[in-house]
């Protein structure tokens, strides 16, 4: 079956340190999406694409950068980890011309 | 701008009895959609149930049900003879437009009693 998948599903880095989190999805869809989930604030996006080799910033970008050079994946890579940066992370798809999003499992950081 | 609002942070419903979670949004958007999405204690996020705007018809999936009122701009969940694994946050989201970026409320956590 297709899916979206994350890993690692916990993480914990040190203030300064470079992470990546890993998304892919196997359904081929064009869109995918990176969002964070704090309490009190819903869930937050932070990049998106639309297809290989598009990015786009969202609402709380900065600290944070996508790649995509394939469809099935769209890591999130924190520059620079720093404490206000510990959430839980997650990575959705949708297909071209379709609104629905599939969500991942998540990945909770921990930056001390 | 579009927004999203769900003013129910916390809400509980006995085992078997029904529950209405409320959503109101804004867009001046005429194409659009709305969701809900359910995040149980596992976090995965779930989708319920969508609604295209342009349908009339509220959309249903078995137990959960939606009140679209468009003029009123207000997406409310119901759901029927409630589970114990029903219990969860429950996040309302539009999407609106051609960005195809959703939109959030900030959920409703249902607890239900046995």
């Amino acid at each position: 079956d297709a899916e979206i998948t994350q890993s690692p599903r916990h993480k914990i880095t040190e203030t300064g340190r470079q992470v990546t989190l890993a998304c892919h999805q196997t359904w081929n869809h064009n869109n995918m999406f990176w969002y964070r989930q704090d309490l009190g604030h819903g869930l937050r996006l932070i990049h998106y694409s639309y297809g290989v080799q598009d990015t786009n910033k969202g609402e709380v970008s900065d600290g944070y950068s996508v790649s995509r050079s394939n469809t099935e994946d769209l890591p999130l890579t924190l520059e620079s980890a720093a404490s206000s940066q510990t959430s839980v992370y997650f990575c959705a798809s949708s297909e071209s011309g379709k609104e629905t999003q599939y969500f991942g499992p998540g990945t909770r950081l921990l930056v001390l | 701008a579009q927004t999203v609002t769900q003013s129910q942070p916390e809400m509980s419903v006995q085992e078997a009895e029904t529950v209405t979670l409320s959503c109101t949004y804004d867009t001046s958007e005429s194409d659009y959609y709305l969701f809900w999405y359910k995040q149980p204690p596992s976090r995965q996020m779930i989708l319920v149930i969508r609604q295209e705007a342009y349908k009339q018809q509220n959309a249903t999936e078995n137990r959960f049900s939606v009140n679209f009122q468009k003029a009123a701009k207000s997406f409310s969940l119901k759901i029927s003879d409630s589970q114990l694994g029903d219990a969860a946050m429950y996040f309302c989201a539009l999407n609106a437009g051609n960005n195809r970026k959703l939109i959030w409320g900030l959920g409703t956590s249902l607890a239900v009693n046995p």
